[in-house]
């Protein structure tokens, strides 16, 4: 089974501090790496997604940074809000997608 | 509105019954996929299927079974020889497969006592 490990499981952040969630993967043949957010009760929702020909993706406050040779990503929230508060996974996969473990985040004021 | 629809949102079955869950898609989409959701462990493929009467076996599949005799429906049925059914379930699709957006239902929950 191809595994997606994700750090850390869980994360309290200040509001307006940047949170930092870290993903690794095995499979060198995954092409596609997206990031979900969930809240409690609710299916996850896709948030951005990257694919391994660019090192960074930008949409708002959410950034993912990707390193292909360490097969290695993660994503950064800036300026986090207490609406973010919500369990992130980030997955990886091209015909299938493999989740990691999940990560509870939580803005305190 | 398009999107998918599980339901139940809360199911609750005796021990040794089988049970089925329903997912619906009106997004078009040839993909679906059951995840299974588990504290501390993320999302676990079940099934999957890419076209109609066709699917399959995903990470965990014992246990469970599914049909896909319609684009819009993939429903999955949770056996009795499924060890350890009570979970959170996740139904989703997508395009082509999941090498693109997949969006995901509300979730099941089920309870076996």
């Amino acid at each position: 089974q191809q595994q997606v490990k994700q750090s850390p499981q869980s994360l309290i952040v200040q509001k307006g501090g940047i949170s930092i969630i870290n993903c690794a993967y095995e499979n060198t043949a995954f092409d596609y790496f997206p990031w979900y957010q969930q809240f409690p009760g609710k299916g996850p929702a896709l948030l951005i997604a990257i694919r391994p020909d660019v090192s960074e993706k930008k949409e708002g406050r959410f950034t993912i940074s990707f390193n292909k040779s360490a097969k290695q990503f993660s994503l950064h929230i800036m300026d986090s809000q207490p609406g973010d508060s919500a369990t992130y996974f980030c997955a990886a996969g091209g015909e299938k997608l493999t989740f990691g473990t999940g990560t509870r985040l939580t803005i305190i004021p | 509105d398009g999107g998918i629809t599980q339901s139940p949102k809360y199911l609750f079955r005796k021990e040794g019954q089988n049970v089925t869950l329903s997912c619906e898609q009106n997004l078009n989409h040839d993909a679906m996929y059951w995840y299974r959701q588990d504290p501390g462990q993320g999302l676990r493929l079940i099934y999957y299927s890419q076209i109609v009467n066709d699917f399959q076996k995903g990470d965990i599949a014992e246990g469970y079974s599914v049909s896909r005799e319609k684009k819009e429906s993939f429903p999955l049925t949770v056996t009795s020889a499924q060890k350890n059914p009570t979970a959170f379930y996740l139904c989703a699709s997508s395009i082509l497969h999941a090498n693109t957006e997949a969006f995901f239902g509300q979730g099941t929950r089920l309870t076996v006592v």
